[in-house]
């Protein structure tokens, strides 16, 4: 069975750049999840979907950032303009369906930023 | 709020050692699960365990162990006999309550353990 694909795996931009991050979930799977990971810290969520619909994105820095999963499937990630302090590996995490804690995440390798 | 904490930023061992990395967490829910994922340096967390709050007992697998303790809000985990791909960084978490009535992972900030041969 395949992973969770992330592309790119690097990317490095200038501060006020614009940035977009893909993400292909474990097919079959309804649930889709972002997170941003600070260097020493652990993932904290961004965005989560249930199928094509928002169900959490609650620590989502508006402003800057967008994501959305068109058809329920893949889904992407912006950041414009980006900040130095968003710096980080981005994660996406795929689960079977968002209603249980039955449910396991499973990661993708993620994208690492560098913002200059 | 949720919150896990893991004391130990950094732990390193020589193989063979056993190795106990803590967790502890807080939580308002009677109901929660509780997890345990490995980061090895290429990055993917790696998924071993999750456990329901209803479920106190100690769980072995291979040269794994954890041990929940809700009285003291603990849910440590054991590696036996330290090998040096057990190298990475370890990640306790805990589910939380999101917008919409489903679940969400909220993560400590993780243990590095190094291996030494």
């Amino acid at each position: 069975e395949a992973g969770v694909a992330q592309s790119p795996r690097y990317k490095i931009i200038e501060k006020r750049q614009s940035v977009a991050f893909w993400c292909n979930p474990i097919s079959g799977h309804a649930t889709l999840y972002w997170y941003q990971q600070i260097l020493g810290q652990g993932p904290k969520l961004l965005i989560q979907f249930q199928n094509n619909g928002v169900v959490d994105d609650s620590q989502l820095p508006k402003d800057r950032f967008s994501a959305e999963r068109l058809k329920g499937v893949d889904s992407t990630l912006k950041i414009q303009p980006a900040k130095l302090e968003d710096s980080a590996v981005y994660l996406c995490a795929s689960s079977l369906e968002a209603y249980s804690s039955y449910n396991e995440q499973f990661f993708g390798p993620g994208t690492r930023l560098t913002v200059l | 709020a949720q919150k896990v904490t893991q004391a130990q930023t950094e732990i390193s061992v020589v193989e063979k050692e056993d190795v106990t990395l803590d967790c502890v967490y807080e939580t308002r829910d009677t109901t929660y699960y509780l997890f345990w994922y490995k980061q090895p340096p290429s990055g993917e967390l790696v998924f071993l365990i999750r456990r329901n709050s209803f479920d106190e007992q100690n769980e072995i697998s291979g040269r794994y162990s954890w041990n929940f303790q809700k009285s003291t809000s603990s849910f440590n985990f054991t590696i036996t006999a330290s090998q040096v791909v057990d190298s990475a960084v370890y990640f306790c978490a805990l589910s939380e309550p999101s917008q919409g009535g489903s679940e969400k992972l909220v993560f400590g900030k993780g243990t590095k353990l190094t291996v030494n041969p």
